[in-house]
């Protein structure tokens, strides 16, 4: 099976950084992805990291390390529209039908 | 404007009825989902299919049932056996899974209320 691990929830100001760590366990590992999901919204794609290092996408970026089970996202100059839960998702090699395990998502609160 | 779309948005049922939960995309996307989603949690999958008239089941199966014979529809149904329905459903789409980076594209969501 998978286990996968993101703290609850993180508070930041607005202009902050804030990091959100990932750990996970799984055989195969075949990918991680980063979503973000507002309050009684749908997921949207944010990042995916295969190979070890950073991604960086504008003020987000998302960091892996395969040997460790471990990634972060790094969201820098924090807006208020950030206030969003965030959701880190595993795959596995030869995972039938793409499928992903999505770890229990970060609520992040932005203060002004 | 292509995407995936769910309805309703809103659903309220009494217990022991059974409920299908409309979900339609037009990405041409082979592969679909379902998942499951309970207040302040992650996604659980309940049912996924890679292809036309076949699907197999998630990690929650239990409850529901699927069908997919068109490509672009993947209705969810939630049985009256499933003991604690209320939750916000989520459907979602993707390309050939075959392919390695290959994102899930989300639909908005049905939250689904049992009286």
């Amino acid at each position: 099976g998978q286990n996968i691990d993101q703290p609850t929830e993180m508070t930041a100001t607005e202009g902050a950084i804030v990091q959100i760590n990932c750990t996970y366990q799984t055989s195969g590992f075949n990918g991680l992805f980063w979503y973000q999901q507002h309050a009684g919204e749908a997921p949207t794609f944010l990042s995916y990291n295969v190979l070890d290092g950073l991604e960086e996408k504008g003020r987000f970026s998302s960091f892996l390390s395969r040997s460790k089970g471990y990634s972060y996202l790094l969201l820098k100059e924090l807006q208020m529209k950030d206030s969003a839960s965030y959701l880190c998702a595993v795959r596995q090699i030869k995972a039938a039908g793409n499928k992903l395990t999505f770890g229990g998502g970060t609520r992040v609160l932005v203060k002004p | 404007d292509g995407g995936i779309t769910q309805s309703p948005k809103y659903l309220f049922r009494k217990e022991g009825q059974n409920v299908t939960l409309s979900c339609e995309q037009n990405l041409n996307h082979d592969a679909m989902y379902w998942y499951r989603q309970d207040p302040g949690q992650g996604l659980r999958l309940i049912y996924y299919s890679q292809i036309v008239n076949d699907f197999q089941k998630g990690d929650i199966a239990e409850g529901y049932s699927v069908s997919r014979e068109k490509k672009e529809s993947f209705p969810l149904t939630v049985t009256s056996a499933q003991k604690n329905p209320t939750a916000f459903y989520l459907c979602a789409s993707s390309m050939n899974s075959v392919i390695p980076y290959n994102e899930q594209f989300f639909g908005p969501g049905t939250r689904l209320t049992v009286l």
